[in-house]
């Protein structure tokens, strides 16, 4: 069974440039979950979707980032604009229900903003 | 502060068993998990605990659960030096959705 794909696997933009990440989650999972992951800190849950809807995004700073999910199979993640504080691995995972009682996760995309 | 709380460093000698120690704030977690980063990868899940249970064991992992002291624990026995990478401690709360994280432990496993 393939795993949680993810693209690029590094990003480095200038702040207030704008980026976008992609996600592919285990096929069959009907549960998307973004998180942010900061050097030496836990990841963070930006935004969870079940199918192609919202579960929850209220961690999400939605003045500059957006995300979507829009045949409820892959996911884009968009920062605009990008802040340095931003700087951060972006993990996507899947499940394959509401709860996330396993939760699998795809190799992350590093973003540097300079 | 994180709701999830870690040591952030413990080092062992290969083949000794490593202890990794974890406190949660919320007693209505449902879940426990352990998740084990290595560098530059995503995390990969080891294994996690319902609440209603006291321990798990699989293989060289054994989880041990304590809801009075709201403390989680996972022991690696016979801990190699393929064991060095940052372990994770996450729950996941019955009323909602949100897994939370602690800042990680991160394990070094010399020979």
């Amino acid at each position: 069974e393939a795993g949680v794909a993810q693209s690029p696997r590094y990003k480095i933009i200038e702040k207030r440039q704008s980026v976008a990440f992609w996600c592919n989650p285990i096929s069959g999972h009907a549960t998307l979950y973004w998180y942010q992951q900061i050097l030496g800190q836990g990841p963070k849950l930006l935004i969870q979707f079940q199918n192609n809807g919202v579960v929850d995004d209220s961690q999400l700073p939605k003045d500059r980032f957006s995300a979507e999910r829009l045949k409820g199979v892959d996911s884009t993640l968009k920062i605009q604009p990008a802040k340095l504080e931003d700087s951060a691995v972006y993990l996507c995972a899947s499940s394959s229900g509401l709860g996330g009682y396993e939760q699998y996760f795809g190799p992350g995309t590093r973003l540097t903003v300079t | 502060g994180e709701d999830v709380e870690q040591s952030l460093f413990l080092s062992v000698r290969e083949g000794d068993s490593s202890v990794i120690n974890c406190t949660y704030t919320d007693s209505s977690s449902t879940y426990l998990y352990w998740y084990k980063q290595e560098p530059g990868a995503g995390l990969q899940l080891l294994t996690y605990i319902f609440s209603n249970m006291d321990m798990k064991q699989d293989q060289r992992l054994t989880v041990l659960l304590n809801k009075k002291d709201k403390h989680l624990s996972l022991r690696i026995a016979d801990t190699q030096t393929g064991d060095s990478a940052i372990y994770f401690c996450a729950e996941i709360l019955y009323n909602n959705n949100d897994m939370r994280f602690g800042a990680g432990t991160r394990l070094t496993v010399k020979p």
